[in-house]
């Protein structure tokens, strides 16, 4: 069965640096979306992306988050300068447009230290 | 107006037993309504899903019955085994949009 892959599986990182999630959506899917959640907590939208270009991005998703697709295949979420309340479970998740189910990834653990 | 709540946040079942839980959501544009399953250290994976034109959806042995009316619409998971112990999310979205609201989560806990 196809798979949503998500690199690496835990970060961790100094407050204030730069962080880049990756992720391989499923090949023919054409939406992609990060989502993050906070341990023990409800799964919240970040942003969607289609066609090259966000098509929603929630109020959490301001200007220190970034989301590239730099090739055919990979698909990046950047956070600028993280904060300790980046700390999170982020998962990357991709659709068919057909259908409006989701795959998601397994996800990238998040720690700010 | 965007939210969906879901309880009970946790709930414990005997094998073979019958698993519900809830979720109500106030935007009458969600037109479409999935349960997710998570295990610990995994993503969500989709389970089941109900559009309102329908009021109910069986797969196996799990179960989404809808009502539009009240808003609200429920999972049950028949003859519960210790394997579905897992976090059960519901979601809703709507047409002009592919972003999901989650609900909290219930953790199910099912004993042998």
């Amino acid at each position: 069965e196809p798979e949503v892959t998500q690199t690496p599986s835990h970060q961790v990182t100094q407050m204030g640096q730069e962080v880049i999630l990756r992720c391989v959506p499923i090949s023919n899917h054409l939406y992609f979306y990060w989502y993050r959640q906070i341990l023990g907590q409800k799964v919240e939208f970040l942003v969607s992306f289609y066609n090259n270009e966000i098509s929603e991005k929630s109020e959490i998703f301001d200007d220190q988050f970034s989301v590239e697709r730099p090739d055919g295949s990979n698909f990046t979420l950047k956070i600028r300068s993280t904060k300790l309340e980046d700390s999170a479970m982020y998962f990357c998740a991709s659709s068919d447009l057909t259908d409006y189910g989701y795959t998601f990834g397994s996800g990238t653990r998040l720690t700010v230290v | 107006q965007q939210q969906v709540k879901q309880s009970p946040q946790s709930l414990i079942v005997q094998k073979g037993g019958i698993s519900i839980i809830n979720c109500a959501y106030e935007n009458t544009a969600f037109d479409y309504f999935p349960w997710y399953q998570q295990f610990p250290g995994k993503g969500p994976a989709l389970l089941i899903a109900i559009r309102p034109d329908v009021s109910e959806k069986k797969e196996g042995r799990f179960t989404i019955s809808f009502n539009k009316s009240a808003k609200q619409f429920s999972l049950h998971i028949m003859d519960s085994q210790p394997g579905d112990s897992a976090t059960y999310f519901c979601a809703a979205s709507y047409s002009g949009t592919y972003k999901y609201i989650f609900g909290t989560g219930t953790r199910l806990k099912v004993l042998a």
